[in-house]
C-alpha cells in the first residue's frame, strides 16, 4: 500500500461546478496534511494545510481532513480553467517538516 | 518572499558522469529536501537535511549522495549518472516544526543520454 494516494485522474469539470479530489494515507501518526498545486511545467505551490479534524476554508478551497478515516479532501468551488493543474496531496509526520507525497490528480476546468 | 533557486532548469549529462546539481534558499531556513518527479510516481524524496553537515536518507537514496556544508546551500550528486536518473529534480526548503510548508525551486530537468 502505497503511503499516500490519491483518486486516480485525470479529473474533468465544468466552469462553476466544484472539484473535489481525494487523498489517503496509510500512516495514523500523520500529524500535518498539505494540498500543493503544479501547473504544467512549473514547481509546486501551497495552497492549503489542515492538521486538525474538519473543514478549513480559504476562499473557494476547503479542506477536510478526518484522522479516524485517514482521509483528506480538497473541494474547489465554482471552478475556474485558471484551476486546470495537477493537484498534490502532501502528508508529514515529523518534525523536519519532511513530506510524503501522493502521485497527484490532473485536473481539467472546461469552460 | 521565499526564494530557492536550483543552478540549472535543464542539465543534459553523459552516462557515468559525475552530476553535481545546486540548491541555495535566501529564508534561512533549516530543513533542506531534494525531491524528484516522474509521470505517474508524484514527487519521492531522495534525502533531506535538517541542519548544517546533517542528512537524511529519503525513501529513493541509491545513486545519490548530498552535501550541505552551508545553512543557505543544498547539493545533491549524482556519483555515476545513469539514464534511469532522467527526471525533474526539485528542490525544497522550510522551516522547522510539524506543519511547516515547503517552499520549492523551480526544478532542474536533468537528461542522461
Amino acid at each position: 500500500q502505497k503511503e499516500v494516494e490519491q483518486n486516480s485522474g485525470p479529473l474533468s469539470v465544468p466552469e462553476g461546478a466544484i472539484a473535489s479530489l481525494n487523498c489517503t494515507y496509510s500512516d495514523r501518526g500523520s500529524q500535518s496534511f498539505f494540498w500543493y498545486r503544479q501547473y504544467s511545467g512549473k514547481s509546486p505551490e501551497l495552497i492549503m494545510f489542515i492538521y486538525s479534524n474538519g473543514d478549513k476554508e480559504d476562499g473557494r478551497f476547503t479542506a477536510q481532513l478526518n484522522k479516524a478515516s485517514q482521509y483528506v479532501s480538497l473541494l474547489i468551488r465554482d471552478s475556474q480553467p485558471s484551476d486546470s493543474a495537477t493537484y498534490l496531496c502532501a502528508v508529514s509526520r515529523t518534525s523536519y517538516g519532511k513530506l510524503t507525497f501522493g502521485q497527484g490528480t490532473i485536473l481539467t476546468v472546461h469552460p | 518572499d521565499v526564494k530557492v533557486t536550483q543552478s540549472s532548469r535543464y542539465l543534459v549529462k553523459r552516462t557515468g558522469e559525475k552530476v553535481f546539481l545546486e540548491c541555495v534558499q535566501d529564508m534561512d531556513h533549516e530543513n533542506m529536501f531534494w525531491y524528484r518527479q516522474d509521470p505517474g510516481l508524484g514527487l519521492r524524496l531522495i534525502y533531506f537535511s535538517y541542519d548544517v553537515k546533517m542528512k537524511e536518507k529519503g525513501d529513493i537514496p541509491e545513486g545519490y549522495s548530498v552535501s550541505r556544508e552551508k545553512k543557505e546551500r543544498f547539493s545533491l550528486i549524482l556519483e555515476s549518472a545513469s539514464t534511469n536518473q532522467t527526471s525533474m529534480y526539485l528542490c525544497a526548503s522550510g522551516r522547522a516544526g510539524v506543519g511547516t510548508e515547503a517552499f520549492f525551486g523551480q526544478g532542474t530537468r536533468l537528461t542522461v543520454v
